[in-house]
């Protein structure tokens, strides 16, 4: 198994510019969700999924969209890039019945 | 809401010196899990404690889980260079699925 996987490893955008953060799972995992991490903040949760064609948001959700069409994918929109979403990105699955997280590497984003 | 504490937030030891973090949960615990996230790196997950008073060892990390399931500990004895990272306690949210509340961490730095 891949375990958890993320793409871009870094992305460097400008004010106003959309993306997408890829982040897929191999092991048959309904629940994901994505955090990202800044200095002193800790890990907070953006949106989460506990299956195909299911979300909700989490503690900080404006500004990102979500969707989950397959078991294994779970990609982060942004709508209209903002300086103040720069970040670490963490995606995450978690085994059916489970609470322990299995994290992806990892995003740096960085918005100029 | 739902809120989970963690003290100190940073630490600085010299190498062969203990260390304790510790976790507190504005709500009682079905579970605690802890995390480590070396520098640059992913959390990844170390353990999860789910019985009141419980005990758990892993080599020179010690973990408990309080009586009242609000609050818990990491020890590490005689602490080594490898052991350099940020911990993270997380709880379940209360009528949240498989939702985590993270702690803000604790960063271990040491002095070789």
């Amino acid at each position: 198994n891949a375990g958890v996987t993320q793409t871009p490893k870094f992305q460097v955008l400008k004010t106003g510019q959309s993306m997408t953060l890829q982040c897929a799972q191999d092991m048959n995992h309904e629940y994901m969700s994505w955090y990202r991490q800044d200095p002193g903040m800790g890990l907070r949760l953006i949106h989460y999924s506990v299956g195909a064609g299911i979300t909700d948001q989490g503690e900080v959700p404006n500004g990102y969209n979500v969707s989950r069409s397959t078991t294994e994918d779970f990609p982060l929109r942004l709508l209209s890039a903002a300086p103040s979403q720069t970040s670490v990105y963490f995606c995450a699955s978690t085994p059916p019945g489970a609470y322990e997280q299995y994290f992806g590497p990892g995003t740096r984003l960085t918005v100029t | 809401g739902q809120q989970v504490m963690q003290i100190p937030q940073y630490q600085h030891v010299q190498e062969g010196e203990d260390f304790t973090t510790y976790c507190n949960s504005s709500t009682t615990l079905s579970n605690i899990q802890w995390y480590k996230q070396r520098p640059g790196g992913h959390p990844v997950f170390l353990i999860q404690l789910v019985k009141s008073g419980e005990v758990k060892k892993q080599k020179r990390l010690t973990f408990q889980f309080g009586e009242a399931k609000k609050n818990s500990s990491l020890h590490i004895t005689a602490t080594q260079t490898t052991d350099v990272g940020t911990y993270f306690c997380a709880g379940p949210e209360v009528g949240g699925a498989q939702k985590l509340v993270f702690g803000q961490g604790t960063r271990l730095t040491i002095n070789p």
